[in-house]
């Protein structure tokens, strides 16, 4: 059973710096990985989906990249602002087949203090 | 739909009462997800549905959950006789085959 793991459970950094959010995972067999963002009480918005065969996508100060050899990803935010303050998760769709769906790790919590 | 819709966004109930949670998923999107998230949790899978193919249910908490999607197109999350632990928040996503997933608001269900 595939499983997805997130460092830093929570992080705590001042305006403007630049950050990195990792996400591994224990199956390298995936179909995609897609990065979230969750604030408190909404649902989940899709930042960013990198398929199997990419190594990165950019969107904005956003960056992910993944290595499915090492099983990882890493969300890089750039000049964070505190808008950017809410819960990261990454997902992974295992393409042996869909019967566990998107696998999520539970989140790494962001604060940026202004 | 211009989105993933899910209806009610919130629903207080009695203990042992039925509940159905509704989701429209983005029109042609062929993959549907249920999750469920209680407070101050990470996400726990439900069920999921991939085209007409038959869902494995082996995510369903307990014999008390069900769900069915009709016309491969809105789904429904069914719990029978609720009790105070099954108070959650409770997500849809829908994607096309396996590309990008989208997240509706969620039903916030609070069992009293």
């Amino acid at each position: 059973k595939q499983e997805v793991t997130q460092i830093p459970a929570a992080l705590s950094v001042p305006e403007g710096e630049n950050l990195v959010l990792n996400c591994s995972f224990t199956d390298s067999a995936i179909y995609n990985l897609q990065w979230f963002r969750q604030d408190p009480g909404k649902g989940l918005t899709s930042l960013l989906l990198i398929q199997s065969s990419q190594r990165e996508q950019t969107s904005g100060r956003l960056n992910a990249s993944l290595d499915k050899s090492s099983g990882r990803s890493t969300l890089y935010i750039a000049a964070s602002q505190p808008g950017d303050s809410a819960t990261y998760l990454c997902a992974v769709l295992y393409s042996g087949g869909g019967a566990d769906g998107l696998t999520f790790g539970k989140g790494t919590h962001l604060i940026i203090q202004p | 739909g211009a989105g993933v819709s899910q209806s009610p966004s919130n629903k207080v109930t009695e203990k042992g009462k039925d509940v159905e949670l509704r989701c429209d998923p983005i029109s042609g999107h062929t993959a549907l997800y249920w999750y469920r998230q209680s407070l101050g949790q990470g996400l726990e899978f439900l069920i999921y549905f991939q085209g007409n193919s038959a869902p494995d249910k082996s995510g369903l908490p307990s014999d008390r959950f069900s769900a069915e999607r009709t016309g491969g197109s809105v789904s429904t999350l069914t719990i029978q006789r609720t009790q105070q632990e099954d108070s959650a928040v409770y997500l849809c996503a829908s994607s096309y085959q396996g590309a990008e997933a989208f997240f509706g608001q969620g039903t916030r269900l609070t069992v009293v």
